[in-house]
This record gives C-alpha cells, structure tokens and sequence, in this order.
C-alpha cells in the first residue's frame, strides 16, 4: 500500500476558481513534505517544503498546509490560471542516513478551463 | 542558470539493445538522483550518489541497469539488454548540500521506449 495517498485523482475547474488538492500519509518518521508540479512532458518542479514545526507555506497562489498530528497536507490554488493545468504530486521525506528517502504520491492531475 | 540537462529526450530502440541515458547536474549540487517514471508506478527512485558515490541502488530493477558517475558535472544511467517493460520516462536530479530538507531540481527527461 502506497504511503502517501492524494486525492482527488484528477479535478477540472474553471479560470479564475480555487482549488485544493490533499494528501495524507502514513509515512513514519516524518522529515518533510514538499509539494512538486510536474507540467506535461516536462520534470517535477518544486512549489513547497515544510518541516515538521511548519503548519503553512505559500508559493504565489499556491499554499501548503500541513498537520503533522493527522499526517495531511493539503495545496491550495487561488485564483486558478489556465497554466497551472498540470499534475500535482506530494513527496513525503524520511529521515535516513542521507536523508534522502522519498515517499511519492501518485499525483492530481488538474485541468483548468477557460 | 542552467539547470539539469538530460540526452536524449527521446529513444527508441529495439529490445536487448543497450542504452545511455545522459544527464547534467546543476553546477555545485552535490547529490544527484535518478528516478523512473511510469503511469503505473509512479516516480520511483532508483539510485542516489552524494559527491560522485552511489549511496543507495536498492532501487535498481536488476543487474540490466548500471548507474555511474565519474565526475561531479555528468552521469550516465545504462540498461543492458534493454526489454520492453524498461519503456519510461527517466528523470535525473540534483540538490544541493544540506540533505534532505534541500528541494530536488528534476531535469525534463529520457522518454524511453523499447519495442
């Protein structure tokens, strides 16, 4: 069973409308979370990375949320713009001896219409 | 700035050739990763070099894949024989020194697909 888990799957909305996308894991012990926007044919880009101590982090339109007691996170998109279209996937980090250990999710994929 | 820069975008090849996949670290980025994409799976990590040494290569699907990386501005991924079920993206990233806390820079990938 995957550790992180998003949802929706995949959402359509409309210019100019908010958005939120979660994701809530199990993942244990816990580093970070960091949010990736990956546009089509392109790599993962990063929006967001938020420690334990962190509940909040914004990039632009985009806000992170986190609650590392009930292990969810959520991204916000305000505002929605027709280039924000795009997959959305949550990375939860484990503390290992590099601490590089990432968990994916398998990602929201968001279409926004004009 | 330049960032990670990946050769090919695109390869196809025909079942039990080798292939090479290229990639290009951000200058001064001391851990490089390589990371599979399919729809099935999703991102998955396949080996991680800090400061030009492999760390981890559980992630390696199976003998097939070799990963090196001689110095700190390239890296090479290998797959030989390659089979179908290696058809994937293939992404290549870099981060900084400060471990895990630092974000990933992701190249725009290898579209791989063997026939």
């Amino acid at each position: 069973k995957n550790q992180v888990e998003q949802s929706p799957q995949s959402l359509i909305i409309l210019e100019g409308k908010n958005c939120t996308l979660q994701c809530n894991y199990t993942v244990s012990p816990f580093s970070n979370l960091r949010w990736y926007k990956q546009d089509t044919g392109r790599g993962p880009v990063s929006l967001t990375i938020m420690t334990f101590s962190e509940n909040t982090k914004s990039n632009g339109r985009y806000t992170a949320t986190l609650d590392a007691d009930t292990k969810q996170s959520s991204l916000h998109i305000t505002a929605s713009q027709l280039s924000d279209s795009a997959s959305y996937i949550c990375v939860v980090s484990s503390p290992g001896s590099n601490d590089y250990k990432l968990s994916f999710g398998a990602g929201t994929t968001v279409t926004v219409r004009a | 700035d330049a960032g990670v820069i990946q050769s090919p975008r695109h390869e196809v090849t025909e079942m039990g050739q080798e292939v090479t996949l290229r990639c290009k670290p951000i200058s001064g980025h001391n851990s490089l990763f390589w990371y599979r994409q399919t729809m099935m799976r999703g991102l998955e990590l396949l080996i991680y070099f800090n400061n030009n040494v492999p760390i981890d290569d559980s992630g390696m699907p199976e003998d097939r894949f070799s990963a090196k990386m001689p110095n700190a501005s390239f890296s090479t991924l290998k797959i030989q024989p390659s089979e179908p079920r290696d058809s994937a993206v293939y992404f290549c990233a870099s981060s900084p020194q400060g471990g895990g806390n630092q974000p990933q820079h992701f190249g725009d990938g290898t579209r791989l697909s063997i026939l």
